[in-house]
């Protein structure tokens, strides 16, 4: 079973702080990795995929990406209130089937 | 900046009857996927779908289901006798390719049954 996994949370932070998300996966063949934010009762919205060893950096937003250690991570700098919501980490594995994490809750306080 | 439709965005039905759920995707795009969401659980695959063919299901997507591409433009879900626990939100997805493309999502059509 390909697994991906995250801290449900929730994680709080306060406005203007870096916000600091982590997930791992199980499967070492997989290639894509992303990081989608849904708020309640909507759709998952894509924030930033990362396919390379490394950061990738795409405004307050930081995706950080290690396959030997099979670890994404994601970065938020200066949080913004409008920034609560869950952060779902997603790996395509085979097919182009994506798995998706349980998802990390934050919550920015003003 | 082109989205994935969906309609309806909420659908009520009783137990056992059949339901379509209907998704336009993005225009240039090939692969089209299908997952839904449990309130409360993770979000989770059904089947995607590419060449008028389904590429891959999960487990989830036994005979009860099946898609269809019955035009240019639309993509359905067709679930023939629904249970209580098909109730969740379903998301439609696109993809310009298939293996390592990012996915866009529609809003989601609620199904809830009764």
């Amino acid at each position: 079973q390909k697994e991906v996994e995250q801290n449900s949370g929730p994680l709080s932070v306060p406005e203007g702080a870096i916000a600091s998300l982590n997930c791992t996966y199980s499967d070492r063949g997989s290639q894509s990795f992303f990081w989608y934010r849904q708020y309640s009762g909507k759709s998952p919205e894509l924030i930033m995929s990362i396919y390379s060893n490394g950061d990738k950096e795409d405004g307050r937003f930081t995706a950080q990406l290690n396959k030997a250690s099979q670890y994404v991570s994601l970065l938020i700098r200066d949080s913004q209130p409008s920034d609560s919501a869950t952060y779902l980490c997603a790996v395509i594995i085979q097919g182009g089937k994506l798995i998706f994490g349980q998802g990390t809750e934050l919550s920015v306080k003003p | 900046e082109p989205e994935v439709t969906q309609t309806p965005s909420h659908q009520v039905t009783q137990m056992g009857q059949e339901v379509i759920l209907r998704c336009v995707p993005i225009s240039n795009h090939l692969y089209f996927y299908w997952y839904r969401q449990i309130l409360g659980q993770k979000v989770e695959f059904l089947v995607s779908f590419y060449n008028n063919e389904i590429s891959e299901k999960s487990e989830i997507f036994d005979d009860q289901f099946s898609v269809e591409r019955p035009d240019g433009s639309n993509f359905t879900l067709k679930i023939r006798s629904t249970k209580l626990e098909d109730s969740a939100m379903y998301f439609c997805a696109s993809s310009v390719q298939g293996s390592t493309d990012t996915q866009y999502f529609g809003p989601g059509t609620r199904l809830t049954v009764l």
